[in-house]
């Protein structure tokens, strides 16, 4: 059963646009969302996070979007560079379960020079 | 120097061994994980431990148990290998079960089981 998806297995973007991860959820407890960047053979990095009593956060070049009455969030990553280039996973957390992630299935990212 | 290590990075074993997985965080926190990535790429919790209390057992099969020494440790120990175990098995750790804070991965056991 999963409570977090990306239904995007993959994108590409050219460098210096924007990239736009999308991520929908069905767990209405969840408080925490975090996006994780993973490069091949290494463990995922976190990245960003957002309280489900927020709408919006941003770090740099990286905006993740909150519509809870949607139950859906979104990572902007502007601009983008070539090092961006990875697999992005949404996670989700509920203090019920103890704060453990539920993962997505990731999105791998591609940008074009 | 390495934040959370894991050891070993590939483990190849033939089916009905018994194995050992390795972690060690030197971040001082005190929550540890295990996660399983799938061949579908999933990533999910296997266990977590909060000062080297077990906090989070999901439902996974006994043949798996987890042991921590101390709050900078938690091993893994796979009985009985099956195909089905083939994965890659991440440790993780945060300061505490916390959800704004992610936590830091390790880099992953590739363990393959023929």
């Amino acid at each position: 059963d999963q409570q977090v998806k990306q239904n995007s297995p993959s994108l590409s973007v050219q460098e210096g646009r924007i990239s736009i991860l999308n991520c929908d959820y069905t767990n209405s407890m969840f408080d925490y969302f975090l996006w994780y960047k993973k490069y091949p053979a290494e463990g995922p990095t976190f990245l960003i996070s957002i309280s489900s009593i927020k709408d919006k956060n941003e770090d740099g070049r990286f905006t993740v979007f909150l519509n809870k009455s949607a139950k859906h969030l979104s990572l902007h990553i502007v601009p983008s560079q070539p090092g961006d280039s990875a697999v992005y996973f949404c996670a989700a957390s509920a203090l019920k379960d103890d704060y453990k992630l539920s993962f997505g299935a990731g999105t791998t990212v591609t940008v074009r020079a | 120097d390495t934040a959370v290590s894991q050891t070993p990075k590939y483990l190849v074993t033939q089916m009905g061994n018994d194995k050992s997985i390795k972690c060690e965080q030197n971040l001082g926190h005190d929550t540890m994980y295990w996660y399983k990535q799938d061949s579908k790429k999933f990533l999910k919790i296997m266990f977590s431990y909060n000062n080297k209390e077990l906090i989070i057992n999901e439902t996974v099969p006994n043949r798996f148990s987890p042991k921590s020494p101390d709050k900078a440790h938690l091993n893994l120990h796979i009985n009985s290998l099956e195909l089905g175990d083939s994965a890659v098995y991440f440790c993780a750790s945060s300061p505490g079960p916390i959800g704004s804070y992610g936590y830091t991965f390790g880099s992953g056991t590739r363990l393959t089981v023929v």
